[in-house]
């Protein structure tokens, strides 16, 4: 049973720019959460995902978007990037309490 | 709002040595509480977690009991291993009316290095 994925693994950005990253949830898993965690820090909540709807939101700048699919992946989008987006993207899925991370895609903005 | 506070880090402990990292929470309601941890170069994986008060979750020798009365929620283990050097997150979650997860809120980790 393939666990969560994410791609990329990593990413290069230059500051105005946009760039969406993937996540591919665990097998039967219908939520999907994001986080970011900045070097040396616990991460921080993006949003959740459930039924294709943005169920909860944390604290982040409407520059900050995602989706679902119908198969419950799901993408997150950042437009005008900022040195300080600079992280490492979490995506977590989860079908009811317990929720599973991916790897991450590191993300660096230049 | 929800917050969780961790022991500062970092931790050196020599193998076998007795681990303590200490975690504390506010919240309201009666959040779940859980411990992930990260490997270098890795996302996290969730340790152990307990739903309600004085559960005790256990995983791999590590253990952590839900104390509502001190809102603490400490890990231990008896002996550590040099494989155990990782970071140690703390996080807790209100739970969604179905029991659905909602989001997590972490603290800012603990660096734990075991030496041979």
């Amino acid at each position: 049973d393939a666990g969560v994925t994410q791609s990329p693994t990593h990413l290069i950005k230059t500051r105005g720019q946009q760039v969406t990253l993937r996540c591919s949830p665990k097998s039967g898993h219908d939520t999907v959460s994001w986080y970011q965690q900045a070097l040396g820090q616990g991460p921080q909540f993006i949003f959740q995902y459930y039924e294709e709807e943005e169920r909860q939101r944390g604290n982040f700048p409407d520059r900050f978007s995602g989706h679902q699919f119908p198969n419950y992946s799901s993408e997150l989008n950042v437009n005008a990037l900022l040195l300080g987006d600079s992280a490492l993207y979490l995506c977590a899925s989860s079908l009811q309490y317990e929720q599973y991370f991916g790897p991450g895609t590191r993300l660096t903005v230049t | 709002g929800n917050s969780v506070t961790q022991m500062e880090g970092p931790v050196t402990l020599s193998e076998e040595a007795f681990l303590t990292i200490n975690c504390t929470y506010t919240a309201t309601g009666y959040p779940s509480l859980f411990w992930y941890v990260q490997y270098p170069g890795e996302g996290l994986q969730l340790l152990l977690k307990a739903t309600k008060a004085d559960d005790k979750g256990s995983n791999k020798g590590f253990e952590a009991t839900y104390r509502k009365e001190t809102t603490s929620f400490h890990l231990e283990k008896g002996s550590v291993q040099v494989s155990d050097s990782a970071v140690y997150f703390c996080a807790l979650s209100d739970q969604g009316s179905s029991g659905s997860a909602r989001q997590l809120t972490f603290g800012s980790g603990t660096q734990l290095t075991v030496l041979p």
